[in-house]
This record gives structure tokens, C-alpha cells and sequence, in this order.
């Protein structure tokens, strides 16, 4: 257990809905990563934040926005979905935003889009 | 720009016969190079990271790396393989700028039979 906590862990819905998933980081950390894996593009960064800040940003669609509460809990919302969102979302967190640091992985949601 | 190539997407091997992951990466600067394994329907969990220390690393389980810049490689190795090493095996590459992101290569993964 990482100790990163994300729900839920499965999310089966429609084409043009929008979905939002959530994320607690560690205790004490203060990044937070959200990444994409599906079959045809592999694991890929969306964004990523640090205290509360947008810090970089990866493929992450138009439809697709993210944000960091104040407690450190991170959601990411899914709108406007299409049938190829459909993956599964890993959120990852670490102490600070250093090059090295581990980034500890949370078990992930499956989102199904129908 | 930071990427990494894994050189096998399947490795198979019998239980007790040593494991060899190939991974090349290609980085504008010295790298902080990771692998993460992930098993069947779990999330993502760190076997060892080098971050320009030791180019020998060593990590959980019995598996270690050897960063050689030379060969730009950093090959994942166990002595002798064991059933639960069965698992998808990612290598890794952090890019950092004003955040941090973490590259991931297609992944091999790896059978054991008995």
C-alpha cells in the first residue's frame, strides 16, 4: 500500500458525460500527478501540481482539467467524454517537485466509457 | 528531450534462470532513470531509482541496474527468477523543468514459467 488513495476505482458511464475523480497524496506531500495508461498510448502525464499550483502540464486534452484543494486533494474532471478516454487514471504523489524523487502511485480508477 | 526505449515488449524465462530488461534512454542532461513493475490489475509500485549516485543500484526483491552512460543503458537484472516476478516492467525517465513529469517506456513484460 503506497499510502496514495484515489476513488473510485471504477467509473462505468456514457459518451458526452463528464466524470470527476479524486485523489488524497501521502501524508506530508505536497505534489500531486495524474497519468493516463490505455492500451494504444501506454502510461502518459496529464499535469501536475504542487501546493495547491499548476506546475506542468502533459498530453492532458482540452476536456480534461485538474485542480489541488488547500487539504492537498487533487480531482481531475473528465468532460465531454469519448469512447478512446477510456483508461485507467493513476494519480502519483511526492514530498516536494525535486527531479529525482520517487513518486509513490495510488491503485488507479478504471473509467469505461460506453 | 527525455525519453527512454525498452528493447523487448516480452520476456519470457524459467523460474530460477536469471532476468535481463533492456532499457536505453536519451536525455539532454543527467538523468534520474526509475523502474516501476506493475502486476495484473494492480497499480504502480518503484523497484529502484538512480538520481547520479551510485551506477549500481539496487532494489527491492532482488533486482538491480546499472546506469552506463557510455551505452546510454540502464538494464534491469535478477539473478534467478522467481514465479511472483511475473509482472509488467516499466523504465522510467523524470524531465523536470518548472514541474516534474515522469516518462514511461512501452513496458515489457515478463512471464515466468515453471
Amino acid at each position: 500500500d503506497s499510502g496514495v488513495t484515489q476513488t473510485p476505482k471504477h467509473l462505468i458511464t456514457a459518451t458526452g458525460q463528464r466524470v470527476t475523480l479524486r485523489c488524497s497524496p501521502r501524508s506530508g506531500d505536497l505534489s500531486v500527478y495524474w497519468y493516463q495508461q490505455s492500451l494504444d498510448q501506454g502510461l502518459q502525464f496529464l499535469i501536475h501540481y504542487y501546493n495547491g499550483e499548476e506546475r506542468a502540464k502533459g498530453n492532458i486534452l482540452e476536456r480534461f482539467s485538474a485542480q489541488q484543494f488547500p487539504d492537498l486533494h487533487s480531482e481531475l474532471n473528465l468532460s465531454s467524454l469519448e469512447l478512446g478516454d477510456s483508461a485507467l487514471y493513476f494519480c502519483a504523489s511526492s514530498v516536494g517537485t525535486g527531479d529525482g524523487e520517487t513518486q509513490y502511485f495510488g491503485p488507479g480508477t478504471r473509467l469505461l466509457v460506453l | 528531450a527525455q525519453s527512454v526505449t525498452q528493447l523487448d515488449s516480452h520476456v519470457s524465462v524459467s523460474e530460477g534462470t536469471p532476468v535481463l530488461l533492456r532499457c536505453n534512454y536519451s536525455s539532454s542532461y543527467s538523468p534520474s532513470l526509475f523502474w516501476y513493475v506493475q502486476h495484473p490489475n494492480k497499480g504502480l509500485q518503484l523497484l529502484l531509482k538512480y538520481t547520479s549516485a551510485a551506477t549500481l543500484v539496487k532494489g527491492i526483491n532482488g533486482f538491480e541496474a546499472e546506469f552506463k552512460k557510455s551505452e546510454t543503458s540502464f538494464h534491469l537484472t535478477k539473478p534467478s527468477a522467481h514465479m511472483s516476478d511475473a509482472a509488467e516492467y516499466f523504465c522510467v525517465v523524470s524531465y523536470n523543468q518548472a514541474g516534474t513529469a515522469l516518462i514511461f517506456g512501452k513496458g515489457t513484460t515478463l512471464s515466468v514459467s515453471s
